[in-house]
């Protein structure tokens, strides 16, 4: 399995309130992604790295930020949480094309 | 951009049975890939196949890029096949998003 975790796995947060998600990898792939998976649906693309600090928004980017300062770590940040961005988010890596996915991290905003 | 569609969208089978899931795609595509989403949420890469034919175990699986399609094989099903098996796309000129088909939720029957 490729070295994929995500912090926290589940978080309960309440309306407003920021928060951040981490991925991490010790597999050196360039890029990076976060995704959202809500009931029913597949996985849809909030952002997406290239490299250390080259990063750009995927198909549903608004209310969220990233930074990629590191190889290994990954962060998406809700700047201020809502009910609407309650899901299951999902970190992937890719080096050429085939993406390994983490466990998950589902956030409940209440 | 790409759509990918997937079918049957649900499928109830008996332990020991085999069963073919369809994908087609829009468009020429550089990347597919084929997923198991298990019970417990975890995404579980099944196969890389942009092109041809490749297999593991019970499992086999065929794109066939020119008349975009792809189609999984599962021969002798177990319970524990049971799940969301997934396939996504990425666009002819990008390695960055992949679209995600709704997924076919299989259920395998003791």
């Amino acid at each position: 399995d490729a070295g994929i975790t995500q912090s926290p796995r589940h978080k309960v947060t309440e309306t407003g309130t920021p928060v951040t998600l981490r991925c991490h990898q010790t597999e050196n792939h360039r890029y990076m992604y976060w995704y959202r998976q809500d009931p029913g649906h597949g996985l849809r693309l909030i952002h997406y790295s290239y490299g250390v600090k080259d990063t750009d928004k995927g198909e549903v980017s608004d209310g969220y930020s990233v930074s990629r300062s590191k190889t290994e770590d990954f962060l998406l940040t809700l700047e201020s949480a809502t009910s609407s961005q309650t899901s299951v988010y999902f970190c992937a890596i890719s080096e050429s094309g085939e993406q390994y996915f983490g466990p998950g991290t589902r956030l409940t905003v209440t | 951009g790409i759509q990918v569609e997937q079918s049957p969208p649900d499928l109830i089978l008996q332990e020991g049975a085999n069963s073919t899931l369809r994908c087609n795609f829009s468009d020429s595509v550089n990347n597919l890939q084929w997923f198991h989403q298990n019970p417990w949420g975890q995404l579980i890469n099944l196969f890389y196949i942009p092109s041809g034919t490749k297999q593991n175990g019970r499992l086999s699986a065929t794109t066939v890029a020119t008349e975009r399609y792809s189609l999984l094989y599962i021969s002798s099903s177990q319970t524990t096949d049971s799940g969301v098996y997934f396939c996504a796309s990425s666009r002819g000129d990008s390695n960055y998003q992949l679209i995600w088909g709704a997924g076919t939720k299989l259920i395998i029957k003791p």
